[in-house]
């Protein structure tokens, strides 16, 4: 069944500082993939997506993507973490009914001033 | 467009009581998902609708959950009787019917049962 693995349960950088959260995927065709970011007591916010074609994808705030095929993953990065990114993380893919998105356990971001 | 559109945004019950939770997706979209975040879980899909039909409804945790969409603009997620283990964060989204499209989310509904 396909599913989607957070490595990282709660990560803390220093502002100012590079970031990259880690998302494997296990999917038997190349997948749709997603990352989204959930502020405190909001919902789901969408910041970046890869269908097909670049690898390397460009989001909001400033953050980007990459898929790898060979590493079945999709980590996203951000070369500068801004303190309003501290936040909870999640990678998505597309489920076993494809029609339904697959969460990973998610990935809380805290930043240090 | 406002986007989702979830009420209440807080909802505090005693247990055994009835619970209804109420959406309004995103106008020309024609898939609404349910979704349900605990700590313990995360996020779990209960109900998938398409053209207001329920497709899947096999994470619809028991027989207490029931969900409905009457027309294309509205959908409810009732718990009939409510216990603590119920108390979650409740989301509802929509989307375009296609893999590729994301799924925009409402601000959901926190739901404590005592």
């Amino acid at each position: 069944a396909q599913s989607v693995t957070q490595p990282d349960i709660h990560i803390t950088v220093s502002e100012g500082a590079s970031l990259e959260l880690r998302c494997n995927y296990s999917y038997g065709a190349t997948p749709y993939l997603f990352w989204y970011v959930q502020s405190p007591g909001q919902g789901l916010q969408l910041l970046l997506k890869y269908f097909s074609g670049d690898t390397l994808v460009q989001g909001i705030k400033g953050f980007e993507a990459e898929f790898k095929r060979s590493q079945s993953s999709f980590n996203l990065r951000k070369p500068s973490v801004h303190w309003s990114d501290a936040a909870e993380y999640f990678c998505a893919a597309p489920g076993a009914g494809s029609y339904q998105l697959t969460f990973g356990k998610g990935t809380k971001l805290s930043v240090i001033p | 467009d406002a986007g989702v559109i979830q009420s209440p945004r807080h909802e505090v019950t005693e247990m055994g009581q009835e619970v209804t939770l109420r959406c309004k997706p995103i106008s020309g979209h024609n898939s609404l998902f349910w979704y349900r975040q605990t700590m313990m879980r995360g996020l779990e899909l209960l109900i998938y609708f398409n053209n207001n039909v329920p497709i899947d409804d096999s994470g619809m945790p028991e027989d207490r959950f029931s969900a409905k969409m009457p027309n294309a603009s509205f959908s409810t997620l009732k718990i009939q009787p409510s216990e603590p283990r119920d108390s979650a964060v409740y989301f509802c989204a929509s989307s375009f019917p296609d893999s590729g499209t994301e799924a925009f989310f409402g601000q959901g509904t926190r739901l404590t049962v005592v």
